[in-house]
C-alpha cells in the first residue's frame, strides 16, 4: 500500500527558531493535508494543499505541494512554545483515502 | 458548527469483550472515516463510510467492524477484544467531494 516518509521524527528548537520538516511517497497524491494533534486531543487540520506546486500559509505556517505530486513541506516561522505538538502529513487520492506520515514530535524550548 | 464528536472519551475492557464505539459528523458531512492511533505506528486507517455503505477499508482484521446510519452517524465494533487493541480511536468526517478530515477528540480504549 501507499507509505508517507515523514521527516524528522522528533526536533527540539528554541523559542524564535524557524522549523522545517517535510514528507516523500513513492506515490503520487491529489491532496496534501497538514495536522497538528495536541496530546489526548484529535488531529487538527492547518493547512490544505489541492494543486502541484502550490505555496499555502496560515498565520506563520507555510505549505508546499511538491511539483512531482509525491511530497510536501511544512515551515512554521519564529515558533512559539504553543507550537509543541506532532505534526502530521497526509496525502489524499482519488478514492477520498487519507495515507498519514508517522508525524514529527516538535518541542519548543522557551 | 458543531465538530465531530465521538463517544465515549473513555474506556476499559478486558480481553475477549467486544466494545462499540460512536461517532457523530459534522453536519453535512457524509462521509466518515475511522482511524486507531498507537505510540508506534501511527494513525492506522480503519474503514471509511459514505452513505451509509463501506467506501473504503484497511489492513484490519474482521474483529474490526463498522456501520453507518442514515443520518450519517457512525459507529464502530470491536469483538473479541485483545491487549494489542488498546488505542486512541479516532472517527473523521469529511465534506461531500473533499478529501480534508476533520477529527474527533478520540475513543481512548484500554484493553486488561
Amino acid at each position: 500500500g501507499q507509505q508517507l516518509n515523514q521527516s524528522p521524527q522528533s526536533m527540539f528548537i528554541q523559542e524564535g527558531e524557524d522549523v522545517s520538516m517535510n514528507c516523500t511517497s513513492s506515490s503520487i497524491f491529489n491532496t496534501w493535508l497538514w495536522y497538528k494533534q495536541d496530546p489526548g486531543e484529535g488531529p487538527v487540520l492547518l493547512i490544505a494543499l489541492y494543486k502541484a506546486g502550490e505555496l499555502t500559509s496560515n498565520g506563520r505556517l507555510t505549505a508546499q505541494f511538491g511539483i512531482t505530486r509525491k511530497d510536501s513541506f511544512l515551515n512554521i516561522s519564529a515558533s512559539i512554545p504553543s507550537d509543541v505538538g506532532i505534526y502530521f502529513c497526509a496525502g489524499g487520492g482519488s478514492n477520498y483515502k487519507l495515507t498519514f506520515g508517522k508525524g514529527t514530535l516538535l518541542t519548543v524550548n522557551p | 458548527k458543531a465538530g465531530v464528536t465521538q463517544t465515549p472519551r473513555y474506556l476499559i475492557k478486558t480481553r475477549g469483550q467486544q466494545v462499540t464505539l460512536s461517532c457523530s459528523p459534522i453536519s453535512g458531512h457524509r462521509s466518515v472515516s475511522w482511524y486507531q492511533q498507537t505510540p508506534g505506528q501511527g494513525l492506522q486507517f480503519l474503514f471509511e463510510y459514505f452513505s451509509e455503505t463501506q467506501r473504503n477499508k484497511g489492513n484490519f482484521p474482521g474483529r474490526f467492524s463498522g456501520r453507518q446510519f442514515s443520518n450519517s452517524r457512525s459507529e464502530m465494533n470491536v469483538s473479541t477484544l485483545e491487549l494489542g487493541d488498546s488505542a486512541l480511536y479516532l472517527c473523521a468526517s469529511s465534506p461531500p467531494a473533499n478529501t480534508e478530515a476533520f477529527f474527533g477528540q478520540g475513543t481512548r480504549l484500554t484493553v486488561v
